[in-house]
């Protein structure tokens, strides 16, 4: 399995919505609606922000919204904020209990 | 509150095995709602998944360390383990200990985190 493809980085200024692509294959993103995405600021451990494509947990700004087509999913962060300045990963489920991981977007609050 | 600290030596000399523990507090580790997971993060680099385990003893290993992972669990003393045999320095890395929520295919609870670098 190989892993998912991210953009390294993206920016948008405060107020701002941006969106942030996940690309996988028809055997995990394309096959499963259990896209995941993790946000994770410097040192910190991730942080579960949406799973099962659009969902998110208790706690989530609904800021934070996902979207998939195809192979490819999609986070979108609205209304920036500067706290959003983070590393993002999307994760999906590949089947038979494996999982595999995108190589994170780093995003820039202007 | 379910809590995951993970739990082992930080340094680990090449060719030898990597161990660590994940110690669950606040909740039982025998749970038929999830699994418990493995992940690292080399410096600087993107989130890879190593392996998961069920209460109940079943393992599942990505595919590509497979040859060199064991992940066992002790429910007498709620904690989930990893070897990883052979190091080598691309295997430093900061490695989580997680929780995959059955059904919903997400790791909804993380540890830490704790740094392991390989090195002479």
């Amino acid at each position: 399995q190989s892993a998912l493809t991210q953009a390294p980085s993206a920016s948008g200024s405060p107020g701002q919505s941006v969106t942030l692509s996940c690309t996988g294959t028809s055997s995990d993103v394309g096959d499963y609606n259990f896209v995941s995405w993790y946000q994770q600021h410097p040192g910190k451990a991730p942080k579960l922000m949406i799973y099962e494509v659009n969902k998110r947990p208790s706690g989530v700004p609904n800021r934070f919204s996902g979207s998939k087509s195809g192979n490819t999913a999609s986070l979108t962060v609205s209304g920036l904020q500067a706290e959003d300045e983070a590393d993002y990963y999307c994760s999906s489920y590949a089947g038979s209990n494996n999982w595999v991981f995108g190589g994170g977007t780093k995003l820039t609050v202007l | 509150q379910v809590q995951l600290r993970e739990s082992g030596p930080g340094l680990v000399k090449p060719s030898e095995t990597l161990s660590l523990t994940c110690t669950v507090s606040g909740g039982s580790i025998i749970s038929s709602s999830y699994y418990w997971g493995w992940i690292r993060q080399p410096p600087g680099k993107g989130l890879e998944w190593i392996g998961s385990i069920f209460y109940s003893g079943s393992t599942y290993y990505n595919p590509s360390l497979k040859s060199r992972v064991t992940i066992s669990v002790d429910t007498s003393k709620n904690q989930f383990s990893l070897k990883l045999s052979s190091v080598t320095a691309a295997d430093t890395a900061v490695y989580y200990c997680a929780r995959p929520k059955v059904t919903e295919w997400s790791f909804d609870l993380w540890g830490r985190g704790t740094l392991v670098t390989v090195s002479s």
